[in-house]
């Protein structure tokens, strides 16, 4: 069973198109990251949502909204993509706010 | 702020050992990760430390944490070829628990 699983593993899209893409962690964590992941691989926290409610928003274009329907999933969605969102973004999950997290195997985006 | 600062390159030959240092700059830290990243994986859990310990050792890895200095190294006995990898260091620091992330260090195993 993947503890922490997101889809899709690929998304390769044009600019100015919305997407999304879903986490779901089935290890009953209260605290759930999405993580961005440039060409550099430098790992960088966008959101964190413990038990649906975002406690942790840095710095990210409001094109990107987190939505968390309930504690075991938190969706991204990016409207208006741009060549600059290329990247790879993990979601991650931890059973408190910023202990030991579990990732997911990330989501390569490519913006064309 | 806060910060953690790791090499960014690592190269050791097989069978030798790998150690990769980390600094971080919040004195108040409770927590200290390695993690581990896979080509084309996530990132996975190694190891952490409370800041009240000075060691620990699991199998072929070892943490040694030197809290007056600030510095964390991760110390992987026999380096095989499965260790290339991506290795970040991570903190816990403040009431708030926030998680700082070091930039990776990249370890190269060469046969």
């Amino acid at each position: 069973d993947t503890a922490v699983s997101q889809t899709p593993k690929y998304l390769v899209t044009q600019m100015g198109n919305d997407k999304s893409i879903k986490c779901e962690q089935n290890l009953g964590h209260d605290t759930m990251y999405w993580y961005k992941q440039d060409s550099k691989k430098f790992l960088k926290i966008m959101f964190s949502y413990n038990n649906k409610e975002l406690i942790i928003n840095e710095t990210v274009p409001n094109r990107f909204s987190p939505k968390s329907p309930d504690k075991a999933h938190l969706n991204l969605h990016i409207n208006s993509l741009e060549l600059g969102d290329s990247a790879v973004y993990f979601c991650a999950s931890s059973p408190i706010l910023n202990t030991e997290a579990f990732f997911g195997q990330g989501t390569r985006l490519t913006v064309v | 702020g806060e910060d953690v600062e790791q090499s960014l390159f690592l190269s050791v030959r097989e069978g030798d050992s790998s150690v990769i240092n980390c600094t971080y700059t919040d004195s108040s830290s409770t927590y200290l990760y390695w993690y581990k990243q896979e080509p084309g994986a996530g990132l996975q859990l190694l190891t952490y430390i409370f800041s009240n310990m000075d060691m620990k050792q699991d199998q072929r890895l070892t943490v040694l944490l030197n809290k007056k200095d600030k510095h964390l190294s991760l110390r992987i006995a026999d380096t095989q070829t499965g260790d290339s990898a991506i290795y970040f260091c991570a903190e816990s620091s403040g009431n708030n628990r926030k998680l700082i992330w070091g930039l990776g260090t990249s370890l190269a195993v060469n046969p």
